[in-house]
Protein backbone atom coordinates (compact mmCIF):
# COMPACT_ATOMS: atom_id res chain seq x y z
CA UNK A 1 0.00 0.00 0.00
CA UNK A 2 1.19 3.74 -1.18
CA UNK A 3 1.61 5.56 1.52
CA UNK A 4 1.61 8.94 -0.15
CA UNK A 5 0.51 9.01 -3.56
CA UNK A 6 0.11 11.70 -6.29
CA UNK A 7 -1.45 12.24 -9.38
CA UNK A 8 -0.13 12.61 -12.03
CA UNK A 9 3.15 11.31 -11.98
CA UNK A 10 4.22 13.36 -14.97
CA UNK A 11 2.10 16.66 -16.40
CA UNK A 12 3.35 18.68 -19.20
CA UNK A 13 0.99 21.40 -20.35
CA UNK A 14 1.16 24.82 -22.42
CA UNK A 15 1.68 28.49 -20.41
CA UNK A 16 -1.61 29.68 -19.77
CA UNK A 17 -3.12 26.73 -18.88
CA UNK A 18 -4.71 25.60 -15.47
CA UNK A 19 -3.99 22.59 -13.49
CA UNK A 20 -4.13 20.16 -10.57
CA UNK A 21 -2.26 18.03 -8.66
CA UNK A 22 -3.85 15.81 -6.30
CA UNK A 23 -2.44 13.97 -3.02
CA UNK A 24 -3.45 11.72 -0.89
CA UNK A 25 -2.61 9.82 2.30
CA UNK A 26 -3.30 6.79 4.17
CA UNK A 27 -1.28 7.05 7.06
CA UNK A 28 -4.01 8.30 9.15
CA UNK A 29 -2.21 11.64 10.11
CA UNK A 30 -3.77 15.10 10.59
CA UNK A 31 -1.18 17.40 8.76
CA UNK A 32 -0.27 17.68 4.94
CA UNK A 33 1.89 19.83 3.17
CA UNK A 34 3.31 20.57 -0.65
CA UNK A 35 6.45 21.35 -1.38
CA UNK A 36 8.44 22.67 -4.36
CA UNK A 37 11.66 21.34 -5.76
CA UNK A 38 12.92 23.44 -8.48
CA UNK A 39 15.36 22.89 -11.23
CA UNK A 40 18.89 23.63 -9.10
CA UNK A 41 17.32 20.74 -6.63
CA UNK A 42 16.46 23.72 -3.75
CA UNK A 43 13.42 21.95 -1.76
CA UNK A 44 11.01 24.52 -0.30
CA UNK A 45 7.39 24.13 1.34
CA UNK A 46 4.86 26.01 -0.14
CA UNK A 47 1.41 24.91 2.17
CA UNK A 48 0.79 23.12 5.07
CA UNK A 49 -2.93 22.18 6.13
CA UNK A 50 -3.97 20.81 9.38
CA UNK A 51 -7.57 19.34 9.72
CA UNK A 52 -8.46 20.83 6.64
CA UNK A 53 -7.16 24.18 8.36
CA UNK A 54 -4.46 26.08 6.48
CA UNK A 55 -1.58 26.41 8.84
CA UNK A 56 1.64 27.50 6.42
CA UNK A 57 1.56 29.70 3.39
CA UNK A 58 5.05 30.59 2.06
CA UNK A 59 5.60 33.48 -0.44
CA UNK A 60 3.88 31.38 -2.99
CA UNK A 61 1.67 33.28 -6.08
CA UNK A 62 -1.72 33.48 -5.17
CA UNK A 63 -2.45 31.36 -8.66
CA UNK A 64 -1.84 28.52 -6.30
CA UNK A 65 -4.36 27.45 -4.26
CA UNK A 66 -4.09 24.41 -2.18
CA UNK A 67 -7.49 22.48 -1.21
CA UNK A 68 -7.86 20.00 1.35
CA UNK A 69 -11.51 18.23 1.03
CA UNK A 70 -10.74 16.09 4.21
CA UNK A 71 -7.75 14.87 6.62
CA UNK A 72 -6.74 12.42 4.00
CA UNK A 73 -6.34 14.62 0.76
CA UNK A 74 -4.45 17.86 -0.37
CA UNK A 75 -4.75 18.74 -3.93
CA UNK A 76 -2.97 21.99 -5.56
CA UNK A 77 -4.31 24.02 -8.03
CA UNK A 78 -2.22 26.61 -10.39
CA UNK A 79 -3.76 29.41 -12.75
CA UNK A 80 -2.10 30.45 -15.51
CA UNK A 81 0.84 28.58 -15.73
CA UNK A 82 4.06 30.12 -16.69
CA UNK A 83 7.50 28.84 -17.56
CA UNK A 84 9.37 29.03 -13.80
CA UNK A 85 6.57 26.76 -12.53
CA UNK A 86 8.25 24.25 -14.00
CA UNK A 87 9.46 21.90 -10.99
CA UNK A 88 8.83 18.58 -9.50
CA UNK A 89 5.96 18.87 -6.39
CA UNK A 90 6.05 16.61 -3.56
CA UNK A 91 3.21 16.36 -1.08
CA UNK A 92 4.06 15.25 2.36
CA UNK A 93 1.77 14.70 5.94
CA UNK A 94 2.69 14.20 9.08
CA UNK A 95 1.15 13.81 12.68
CA UNK A 96 0.93 17.17 14.38
CA UNK A 97 -0.50 16.19 17.57
CA UNK A 98 2.67 14.17 18.30
CA UNK A 99 5.07 17.62 18.87
CA UNK A 100 8.26 15.38 19.20
CA UNK A 101 7.62 13.94 15.88
CA UNK A 102 6.79 17.16 14.39
CA UNK A 103 9.17 16.93 12.00
CA UNK A 104 8.44 13.02 10.60
CA UNK A 105 7.56 13.94 7.79
CA UNK A 106 6.39 11.21 4.76
CA UNK A 107 6.46 12.37 1.06
CA UNK A 108 4.61 11.52 -1.82
CA UNK A 109 7.05 10.50 -5.39
CA UNK A 110 6.47 13.84 -6.57
CA UNK A 111 5.14 15.14 -9.69
CA UNK A 112 7.22 16.45 -12.47
CA UNK A 113 5.28 19.55 -14.27
CA UNK A 114 7.18 21.25 -17.49
CA UNK A 115 5.57 24.31 -18.46
CA UNK A 116 6.52 24.90 -22.33
CA UNK B 1 15.39 27.99 13.33
CA UNK B 2 18.76 26.99 13.37
CA UNK B 3 21.46 27.04 10.13
CA UNK B 4 23.03 23.74 9.35
CA UNK B 5 26.23 23.25 7.72
CA UNK B 6 26.69 19.90 5.66
CA UNK B 7 29.75 19.03 3.55
CA UNK B 8 28.69 19.13 -0.39
CA UNK B 9 29.71 15.59 -0.79
CA UNK B 10 31.17 12.86 0.59
CA UNK B 11 32.50 9.08 -0.68
CA UNK B 12 31.76 5.77 1.03
CA UNK B 13 32.95 2.01 0.30
CA UNK B 14 30.58 -0.12 0.07
CA UNK B 15 29.99 -2.27 3.22
CA UNK B 16 31.66 0.54 4.92
CA UNK B 17 30.43 3.03 7.81
CA UNK B 18 28.96 6.33 6.47
CA UNK B 19 29.69 8.78 8.71
CA UNK B 20 28.03 11.88 7.87
CA UNK B 21 28.47 15.17 9.94
CA UNK B 22 26.23 18.51 10.07
CA UNK B 23 26.80 21.82 12.11
CA UNK B 24 23.99 23.67 14.02
CA UNK B 25 25.60 25.54 16.70
CA UNK B 26 22.65 28.23 17.20
CA UNK B 27 20.72 25.40 17.60
CA UNK B 28 18.13 26.19 21.05
CA UNK B 29 17.30 24.19 23.65
CA UNK B 30 14.07 22.87 22.39
CA UNK B 31 15.16 22.19 18.44
CA UNK B 32 15.28 18.89 16.85
CA UNK B 33 17.64 17.35 14.96
CA UNK B 34 16.29 15.70 11.53
CA UNK B 35 18.09 13.99 8.86
CA UNK B 36 16.11 12.93 5.59
CA UNK B 37 17.58 11.83 2.61
CA UNK B 38 16.36 11.75 -1.03
CA UNK B 39 17.07 9.21 -3.29
CA UNK B 40 17.78 10.46 -6.76
CA UNK B 41 14.18 11.36 -8.47
CA UNK B 42 12.44 10.12 -5.45
CA UNK B 43 10.58 11.99 -2.42
CA UNK B 44 12.63 12.70 0.51
CA UNK B 45 12.56 10.33 3.16
CA UNK B 46 12.75 10.49 6.89
CA UNK B 47 15.83 8.93 8.45
CA UNK B 48 16.08 9.75 12.04
CA UNK B 49 15.94 12.55 14.69
CA UNK B 50 16.69 13.56 17.96
CA UNK B 51 17.13 16.03 20.62
CA UNK B 52 19.54 15.32 23.23
CA UNK B 53 20.18 12.14 23.07
CA UNK B 54 21.53 9.80 20.79
CA UNK B 55 19.23 7.03 18.58
CA UNK B 56 19.13 4.33 16.63
CA UNK B 57 16.64 2.71 14.26
CA UNK B 58 17.16 0.12 11.44
CA UNK B 59 18.39 2.71 9.08
CA UNK B 60 21.03 4.78 10.91
CA UNK B 61 22.43 6.07 14.08
CA UNK B 62 22.43 9.82 14.84
CA UNK B 63 25.07 10.86 17.31
CA UNK B 64 24.69 14.32 18.49
CA UNK B 65 27.32 16.13 21.00
CA UNK B 66 27.06 16.85 24.30
CA UNK B 67 27.00 20.85 23.44
CA UNK B 68 24.83 19.64 20.98
CA UNK B 69 26.39 22.12 17.89
CA UNK B 70 27.03 19.28 16.05
CA UNK B 71 25.78 15.89 15.29
CA UNK B 72 26.74 12.55 13.31
CA UNK B 73 24.35 10.51 10.44
CA UNK B 74 25.91 7.03 11.02
CA UNK B 75 24.88 4.07 8.35
CA UNK B 76 26.80 1.03 9.97
CA UNK B 77 27.07 -0.30 6.35
CA UNK B 78 26.72 1.77 3.56
CA UNK B 79 25.40 -0.06 0.39
CA UNK B 80 25.07 1.14 -3.27
CA UNK B 81 21.18 1.90 -2.53
CA UNK B 82 22.01 4.58 0.07
CA UNK B 83 24.11 6.92 -2.44
CA UNK B 84 22.03 9.62 -2.43
CA UNK B 85 21.32 13.35 -0.58
CA UNK B 86 21.42 13.60 2.61
CA UNK B 87 19.94 16.87 4.87
CA UNK B 88 20.77 18.00 7.74
CA UNK B 89 17.28 19.95 9.36
CA UNK B 90 16.77 21.64 12.71
CA UNK B 91 13.25 22.57 13.51
CA UNK B 92 11.36 23.54 16.63
CA UNK B 93 9.32 20.79 18.34
CA UNK B 94 6.19 22.42 20.38
CA UNK B 95 6.60 25.40 19.11
CA UNK B 96 6.86 24.69 15.49
CA UNK B 97 3.83 25.41 14.00
CA UNK B 98 2.90 22.40 11.30
CA UNK B 99 5.99 20.82 11.19
CA UNK B 100 8.16 23.41 8.68
CA UNK B 101 11.28 21.83 7.42
CA UNK B 102 13.34 23.91 5.94
CA UNK B 103 15.68 21.64 3.37
CA UNK B 104 19.80 23.06 2.91
CA UNK B 105 21.93 21.79 0.02
CA UNK B 106 22.68 18.54 1.62
CA UNK B 107 25.57 16.28 1.57
CA UNK B 108 25.69 13.93 -1.68
CA UNK B 109 26.61 10.63 -0.75
CA UNK B 110 27.91 8.17 -3.25
CA UNK B 111 28.68 4.94 -2.01
CA UNK B 112 30.95 3.27 -4.51
CA UNK B 113 31.60 -0.65 -5.10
Amino acid sequence: DTAVSQTPKYLVTQMGNDKSIKCEQNLGHDTMYWYKQDSKKFLKIMFSYNNKELIINETVPNRFSPKSPDKAHLNLHINSLELGDSAVYFCASSHRGDWARRGEQYFGPGTRLTVT
Amino acid sequence: DAKTTQPTSMDCAEGRAANLPCNHSTISGNEYVYWYRQIHSQGPQYIIHGLKNNETNEMASLIITEDRKSSTLILPHATLRDTAVYYCIVILGFYNQGGKLIFGQGTELSVKP
